[in-house]
């Protein structure tokens, strides 16, 4: 059974970091392009980061082109956001979503984990 | 950036009612679309991609169509674990995107 669990959530102060981390089961982790979504409170859904499945393309949506960063290991099964700079409208519910291998639809995703930007 | 419309943003309906839920792009994307349904407090759930295949484990009643900008989700007959929000995405290109959302609720 393919399961995701994020973790790695919680309350920072505007301009603080937090790094998420989502532990990857039931399928062949290194094989696949994962992708981190994001919702704010009562919002829609907004795409965040993408990382191929060797970490060779790397794609970030411009609200937060430098100052996160997404990265994987292979080897542990794991998938990460570096999250940096925080403000008050990164937060949100974030997600952890792996790419189908036929499409790149977003075939399974975590329960997610809350991130809270506040003083 | 491809711009995504969502129409119509709040669908009252009976069970047993047909639905149409309408996504429009602001570029062509063939048929790198997908649908996604979510219920409040839990993740979204993937429905359809490729525009118009259907999700393993997703009920027959639920189709899609269109390619290029428009595309269609569409629930045959809705069931009372149907109502919840519904969203499109582009995966034609980076940034992906997503659209405002569909909220279908009881009439």
């Amino acid at each position: 059974e393919v399961q995701l669990v994020e973790s790695g959530g919680g309350l920072v102060k505007p301009g603080g970091s937090l790094r998420l981390s989502c532990a990857a089961s039931g399928f062949t982790f290194s094989s696949y392009s994962m992708n981190w979504v994001r919702q704010a409170p009562g919002k829609g859904l907004e795409w965040v980061s993408s990382i191929s499945s060797s970490s060779s393309y790397i794609y970030y949506a411009d609200s937060v082109k430098g100052r996160f960063t997404i990265s994987r290991d292979n080897a542990k099964n794991s998938l990460y956001l570096q999250m940096n700079s925080l403000r008050a409208e990164d937060t949100a519910v974030y997600y952890c979503a792996r790419e189908g291998v036929v499409a790149a639809a977003l075939d399974y995703w975590g329960q997610g984990t809350l991130v809270t930007v506040s003083s | 950036v491809i711009w995504m419309t969502q129409s119509p943003s709040l669908l009252s309906a009976s069970t047993g009612d047909r639905v149409t839920i309408s996504c429009r792009m602001s570029q062509g994307i063939s048929s790198y679309l997908a649908w996604y349904q979510q219920k409040p407090g839990k993740a979204p759930e993937l429905l359809i991609y490729a525009a118009s295949t259907l999700q393993s484990g997703v009920p027959s009643r639920f189709s899609g169509s269109g390619s290029g900008t428009d595309f269609t989700l569409t629930i045959s007959c809705l069931q009372s674990e149907d109502f919840a929000t519904y969203y499109c995405q582009q995966y034609y290109s980076f940034p992906q995107t997503f659209g405002p959302g569909t909220k279908v609720d009881i009439k």
